[in-house]
């Protein structure tokens, strides 16, 4: 399975800012993933994100308020932008494994709180 | 559409013990997989086992089996001699089969809520 890293792990922020999460995985992959999961509840995806190309948003979710970028295919960010409370939950980043490549494999997560 | 049902939001179980968790699934296709995942206080979503839908034998992984019933579209997951370390949110989840395409979504039920009791 791929190991992967998450910057920060956790952060406090004012409502109006931004924050980017880092996601850096040990190995190359094609295809990133990115996860919210509000308090108490399970995950939904945010987006996928292939390096070199404009990242695959869901229903719900928009480019201007959750910018991703894949700069090369060990790496990816994401940011989340004009924050308000509603946004505090925490962000997973995941890529995809196994044999056939199925299996999805998740970061720690950032846990973010928005006053 | 499919969807994943986990109909039980909370369950405990003493320490030793064995424990189920149930999960059921709704689609219409045929190559697909499932999966168990824990996430413990840490937040850390951990992968437990998979299931290949095409596979009639069901998964084991050490103290963790699951109970496939293709079917009944049921895919239960079984703890066996349950540990304090146990304790955690349980969530199924479905992916289609990759011939369906690289993009295919990995869908969540809304998770159970394992306390292994002392």
């Amino acid at each position: 399975s791929a190991v992967i890293s998450q910057k920060p792990s956790r952060d406090i922020c004012q409502r109006g800012t931004s924050l980017t999460i880092q996601c850096q995985v040990d190995s190359q992959v094609t295809m990133m993933f990115w996860y919210r999961q509000q308090p108490g509840q399970s995950l939904t995806l945010i987006a996928t994100a292939n390096q070199g190309s404009e990242a695959t948003y869901e229903s719900g979710f928009v480019i201007d308020k959750f910018p991703i970028s894949r700069p090369n295919l060990t790496f990816s960010t994401l940011t989340v932008s004009n924050m308000s409370p509603e946004d505090s939950s925490i962000y997973l980043c995941s890529v995809r494994g196994g044999p056939t490549g199925e299996t999805q494999y998740f970061g720690p997560g950032t846990r973010l709180l928005v006053l | 559409a499919q969807t994943v049902t986990q109909s039980q939001p909370e369950m405990s179980v003493q320490e030793a013990e064995t424990v189920t968790l149930s999960c059921t699934y709704d689609t219409s296709e045929n190559n697909y997989y499932l999966f168990w995942y824990k996430q413990p206080p840490s937040r850390q979503m951990i992968l437990v086992i998979r299931q290949e839908a095409y596979k009639q034998q069901n998964a084991t992984e050490n103290r963790f089996s699951v109970n496939f019933q293709k079917a009944a579209k049921s895919f239960s997951l079984k703890i066996s001699d349950s540990q304090l370390g146990d304790t955690a949110m349980y969530f199924c989840a479905f992916m289609k089969g990759m011939a369906g395409g690289a993009t295919n979504k990995l869908i969540f039920g809304t998770g159970t809520l394992l306390a292994v009791q002392p």
